[in-house]
């Protein structure tokens, strides 16, 4: 079974700096998807970012982006330029290939929550 | 953009009982999904469904829990016999307007249980 782990239950960065959130994930399978979900206090967990394992590259979406290194089996969230509104739980998913389909699900970490001080 | 909608927000409910939560996929989505989180916990897989049959289950997903697709529209999660451990965050989530793996799920905003 896959498992997601997220070391830090907390992270506070100052507005307009650069924060990293930490993901590591232990699977057996070389082929899987990799996704961070963000949850602000109104609850609707929204997608951030996603990443397949069988690309090098790192996904990058405006002032999110990855480092992704499949060896380490690392998957790390960075955030430039953070704003007040990126406050929230961020949490790191993992979900296999090998499903039917789609219908695996998820296998979340336990979450990060994230303060922005103005 | 469409969303995910799940009714109620917050359902109390005495031990013993039934409930039904209940959730809107957005439209032209083909797999649904029910998840949970306890408070303080990370969010647990609990079902996916597919063609009207559930297509993968965890270990939590026992007896004790059904899905249905009722009609064109809506999902729902049925716990025969709530116990006070089923207190929970459900979400509900749907994706894959086509058949790749890697559409990324939507997620609704949730429904607070609370087993009395």
């Amino acid at each position: 079974a896959q498992t997601v782990t997220q070391s830090q239950p907390e992270m506070s960065v100052q507005e307009a700096e650069t924060v990293t959130l930490s993901c590591t994930y232990d699977t057996s399978e070389s082929d899987y998807y990799l996704f961070w979900y963000k949850q602000p206090p109104s609850r609707q967990m929204i997608l951030v970012i996603r990443q397949e394992a069988y690309k090098q590259q790192n996904a990058t979406e405006n002032r999110f982006s990855v480092n992704f290194q499949k060896a380490a089996k690392s998957f790390s969230l960075k955030i430039s330029d953070s704003q007040l509104g990126d406050a929230a739980m961020y949490f790191c998913a993992y979900r296999s290939e090998y499903s039917g389909g789609g219908a695996d699900g998820l296998t979340f970490g336990k979450g990060t929550h994230l303060i922005i001080q103005p | 953009e469409p969303e995910v909608t799940q009714t109620p927000s917050h359902q109390v409910t005495q031990m013993g009982q039934e409930v039904i939560l209940r959730c809107v996929p957005i439209s032209n989505h083909l797999y649904f999904y029910w998840y949970r989180q306890i408070l303080g916990q990370k969010v647990e897989f609990l079902v996916s469904f597919y063609n009207n049959e559930i297509s993968e289950k965890s270990e939590i997903f026992d007896d004790q829990f059904s899905v249905e697709r009722p009609d064109g529209s809506n999902f729902t999660l049925k716990i025969r016999s709530t116990k006070l451990e089923d207190s929970a965050m459900y979400f509900c989530a749907s994706g894959g307007a086509v058949l790749y793996s890697n559409q990324p799920q939507h997620f609704g905003d949730g429904t607070r249980l609370s087993i009395l």
